[in-house]
């Protein structure tokens, strides 16, 4: 099992650019989460999807996009990047509410 | 609004115990969790308390008191590889449970 799978590991945007973020769990998990941590703070939850079909707005949604293709995939759409969207993304997913389990992250630059 | 506040630094020494509190202003939560993580790393599950009262597990124990709105992780035994960040999390009620609140974390440094 590989657990929480992420894609990039490393991204570098100019402003105004777009990019996806990828996410996938072989963990047979209803829910995915996606989330934000800039240094030295705690996880921003930006958006979340609850099971299969559904998703939802977390605590920092604006200037973001998910999608959550199928069971075992949660995508995060920056359409127009932001200097202030730089910061390290961290996909997660959990059983019903239960402990989360965290991919690698993606560490996005933004200049 | 719902937060929770937690020490930024802890430091102790190898082989001492810590204790980690995170006080926390929410109501209705489906318990306290704390997630440990390394520079560099993920966060990673370490315990979880529904329920007021202690819950043990090897050289970590995590506290929740509703009343008090307040919970600890302890740390026994420290050794070298527990310098980390920790974090405390509730799942508020009124939102589903999915709305993961997570607090600031405490930096923990273990020095020989």
């Amino acid at each position: 099992n590989a657990g929480v799978t992420q894609t990039p590991k490393f991204q570098v945007l100019k402003t105004g650019q777009s990019m996806t973020l990828q996410c996938a769990q072989d963990m047979n998990h209803n829910s995915m989460y996606w989330y934000r941590q800039d240094p030295g703070m705690g996880l921003r939850l930006i958006y979340y999807s609850a099971s299969e079909g559904t998703t939802d707005k977390g605590e920092v949604p604006n200037g973001y996009n998910v999608s959550r293709l199928n069971k075992r995939e949660f995508s995060l759409r920056l359409e127009s990047a932001a200097p202030s969207q730089t910061s390290v993304y961290f996909c997660a997913s959990s059983d019903e509410l239960g402990e989360q389990f965290f991919g690698p992250g993606t560490r996005l630059t933004v200049l | 609004g719902q937060s929770l506040e937690q020490p930024s630094e802890v430091t102790a020494v190898e082989g001492a115990i810590v204790q980690i509190n995170c006080t926390y202003q929410t109501s209705g939560f489906y318990g306290l969790s704390w997630y440990q993580q390394h520079d560099g790393g993920a966060p990673t599950f370490l315990s979880y308390n529904a329920l007021d009262g202690l819950e043990e597990t090897g050289r970590f124990s995590s506290f929740l008191s509703r009343s008090d709105s307040y919970g600890y992780l302890l740390l026994q035994e420290l050794q070298m590889k527990d310098s980390a960040s920790y974090f405390c999390a509730v799942r508020p009620a009124l939102t589903g449970g999915f709305k993961t609140i997570f607090g600031a974390g405490t930096r923990l440094f273990v020095k020989a």
